[in-house]
């Protein structure tokens, strides 16, 4: 079985632009979490979708967004993006929202100049 | 708010050694999870503890939880260099979201 996967792998942008992250989780996995990580801040919360529908969010400003598909795909999305956006962006993916098991991807590493 | 204190933040230990990570939670949590983390790597998840009382044991690791005192532990038996890494805990309840202890940096030595 698959793993969960995420595209791309490294992104470089500069300040200002938006930037589009994409999930794949396991098949048959309904549910997906996006977390950041910057070692500043740890790892934080920033999203939870369960059938296309966001069931969370973290304490994150509104320039952070996202959305799943009928597929369960999970995009987000950061608009005018800021130096301090810059982190390790990780999905995870689990059959159903109690999340007994998050299976994560291998991140999305964006460097904002 | 749900807050996860893990400690210590680092820890070297020397092979064949037993040490104990520590997770306290400051209010009420229904799950608590440990993830390992290697380097420039991605989290890969451990243990789910689901309930007072639970332990689970996979391999050299060891995960407790202690509702009650609001605590999780992770306890390492005779440490071997491919243990170090460093070790997440986190907590939520019920459907809520997943919040993330500092993590532990274990560096195990010859």
């Amino acid at each position: 079985k698959a793993g969960v996967t995420q595209t791309p792998r490294y992104l470089i942008k500069t300040r200002g632009q938006q930037v589009t992250l994409s999930c794949s989780p396991i098949s048959g996995h309904r549910s997906v979490s996006w977390y950041q990580q910057t070692p500043g801040q740890g790892l934080q919360f920033l999203f939870e979708y369960f059938s296309e529908t966001q069931r969370n969010k973290g304490n994150f400003p509104g320039r952070f967004s996202g959305r799943q598909f009928s597929n369960s795909r999970s995009e987000m999305n950061v608009s005018t993006l800021e130096l301090g956006d810059s982190a390790l962006y990780l999905c995870a993916s689990s059959v159903g929202r109690q999340r007994d098991t998050q299976y994560f991807g291998p991140g999305t590493r964006l460097t904002v100049l | 708010e749900l807050k996860v204190e893990q400690n210590p933040l680092f820890l070297s230990m020397q092979e064949g050694k037993n040490y104990t990570i520590y997770c306290n939670y400051s209010t009420t949590s229904d799950r608590l999870y440990w993830y390992r983390q290697d380097p420039g790597k991605s989290l890969e998840s451990l243990f789910v503890l689901l309930s007072n009382g639970a332990v689970k044991q996979e391999g050299r690791l060891m995960a407790s939880l202690d509702t009650k005192a609001r605590l999780s532990t992770l306890h390492i038996t005779a440490a071997v260099h491919d243990l170090s890494a460093t070790y997440f805990c986190a907590g939520g309840y019920n459907t809520d979201k997943l919040i993330f202890g500092t993590g532990t940096r274990l560096q195990v030595f010859p």
